[in-house]
């Protein structure tokens, strides 16, 4: 149980396009759901929490307008990178709990690659 | 403020050898702790947890980790290494206790690597 599936595991795109990153909790109702960036060799970097209905909230130093998250439902929050740079090119993971309860449990990851 | 700390960036041990991850947290309250490991290009799996009671927990493939208050540690331990552990591992801290905010914070990472 507690499955979280991320899509896609792999995007290369060109400057400038926007990228939009999926994640679902596929067996249970995910109230709250976390967005991670991760540099090579690096750890996990917090981007933002977003809880089902709200607007997310995002750690300090990251761009809302670059990276839009939206969780409309309580199986699904989108990531979307908008007007993507190489800068942008990293490891995102998602993770999703039922809130107030532990622990999170992980996507396995979507590598973003922009040229 | 609040930090996890792994001392350790990269450890190699023998295949059959036993192991240990060390992991410290700062700040004065027990927080939820964790063990994940992240293979590469892939997410985070969960080894184990702790909350409260017990101070040796048990988790999959062989893990088991010891809550030290005294020491502000959690470190890791496995009895015998096997090759398929070979892997990043990172230690997490919840200060929120499952609240509205995630407030999960990560170690920046053990890397094990196996020798045959």
């Amino acid at each position: 149980g507690a499955v979280v599936s991320q899509h896609p595991s792999w995007v290369i795109c060109k400057s400038g396009t926007s990228v939009k990153i999926e994640c679902r909790s596929l067996d249970f109702q995910a109230t709250t759901m976390f967005w991670y960036r991760q540099f090579p060799k690096q750890s996990l970097m917090l981007m933002a929490t977003s809880n089902e209905g709200s607007k997310a909230t995002y750690e300090q130093g990251v761009e809302k307008d670059k990276f839009l998250i939206n969780h409309a439902s309580l199986t699904l929050s989108t990531l979307t990178v908008t007007s993507a740079h190489p800068e942008d090119s990293s490891f995102y993971i998602c993770s999703a709990r039922v809130q107030g309860e532990q622990p999170q449990h992980f996507g396995d990851g979507t590598r973003l690659s922009i040229l | 403020a609040q930090s996890v700390t792994q001392p350790d960036i990269h450890i190699t041990v023998s295949e059959g050898a036993s192991l240990e991850l060390r992991c410290n947290y700062s700040y004065g309250a027990t927080p939820y702790l964790f063990w994940y490991v992240q293979s590469p290009g892939q997410g985070l799996q969960l080894l184990l947890k702790y909350f409260s009671g017990d101070t040796l927990v048990q988790g999959i493939k062989g893990f088991e980790a010891e809550f030290k208050r005294s020491q502000s540690s959690f470190n890791l331990r496995k009895p015998s290494v096997h090759w398929s552990d070979a892997a990043e591992y990172f230690c997490a801290v919840d200060w929120n206790y499952g609240g509205s905010q995630g407030n999960l914070i990560f170690g920046k990472g053990t890397k094990l690597s196996v020798k045959p």
